[in-house]
């Protein structure tokens, strides 16, 4: 079965500041999608960020990039300038037939 | 964008009784739609996996009959959470997979969810 772990129950950044969120995941499939999920306190699900796990160009949507490594399984998100917007529950999640959720990152930004 | 609504955002009800939610997609025909359940600050936990015409795939550990899903069109599912206790108060949340989208496995978008409050 598929798992996804993200390791880091919360993290802080400082305004302006770069941080990155882990994510590894585990499946026997080829074919497969990651995503970025953020949830604000609305508790709407928003996309931040997919890659498509054929693809070996890292995933980049703005601030917002991943260091995808296919071979260890890993999918990191790094925020860069972080905004006091970024602040949310972030989840990493996998897709092939279903999509899976990783306990996700809450992380708080400090102005 | 896409756009899935839930309905109702919020619903209390007594224990024993049945409670209906609502997933639409509204601008696009959703082949496939998927049922979250979320506990406060944890993960979205899969439920089912709902296809339009066929019956749901439930996830394990998920009591059908406790909560029934139907997608009796290409624009609407529905779960019924049937005889609610106190303990199924969660937040339910949906998403529908728009096949045309340019994704070989389709456009994912989530519903707003919606709030159980069993008393």
């Amino acid at each position: 079965a598929q798992t996804v772990t993200q390791s880091q129950p919360e993290m802080s950044v400082q305004e302006a500041e770069t941080v990155t969120l882990s994510c590894t995941y585990d499946t026997s499939e080829s074919d497969y999608y990651l995503f970025w999920y953020k949830q604000p306190p609305s508790r709407q699900m928003i996309l931040v960020i997919r890659q498509e796990a054929y693809k070996q160009q890292n995933a980049t949507e703005n601030r917002f990039s991943v260091n995808f490594q296919k071979a260890a399984k890993s999918f990191s998100l790094k925020i860069s300038d972080s905004q006091l917007g970024d602040a949310a529950m972030y989840f990493c999640a996998y897709f092939s037939d279903k999509i899976i959720f990783g306990k996700g990152t809450r992380l708080h930004i400090l102005p | 964008g896409a756009v899935v609504s839930q309905h109702p955002s919020r619903v209390i009800c007594k224990s024993g009784t049945s409670v209906k939610i609502e997933c639409r997609s509204l601008d696009f025909q959703a082949t496939t739609m998927f049922w979250y359940r979320q506990f406060p600050k944890q993960s979205l936990m899969l439920m089912a996996t709902s296809n339009e015409g066929s019956k749901a795939t439930y996830e394990q550990g998920v009591e059908k009959d406790k909560f029934l899903i139907n997608h009796a069109s290409l624009t609407l599912s529905t779960l019924t959470v049937t005889s609610a206790h106190p303990e199924d108060s969660s937040f339910y949340i949906c998403s529908a997979r728009d096949p045309s989208g340019s994704w070989k496995t389709g456009e994912l978008f989530f519903g707003e969810g919606s709030r159980l409050t069993v008393l």
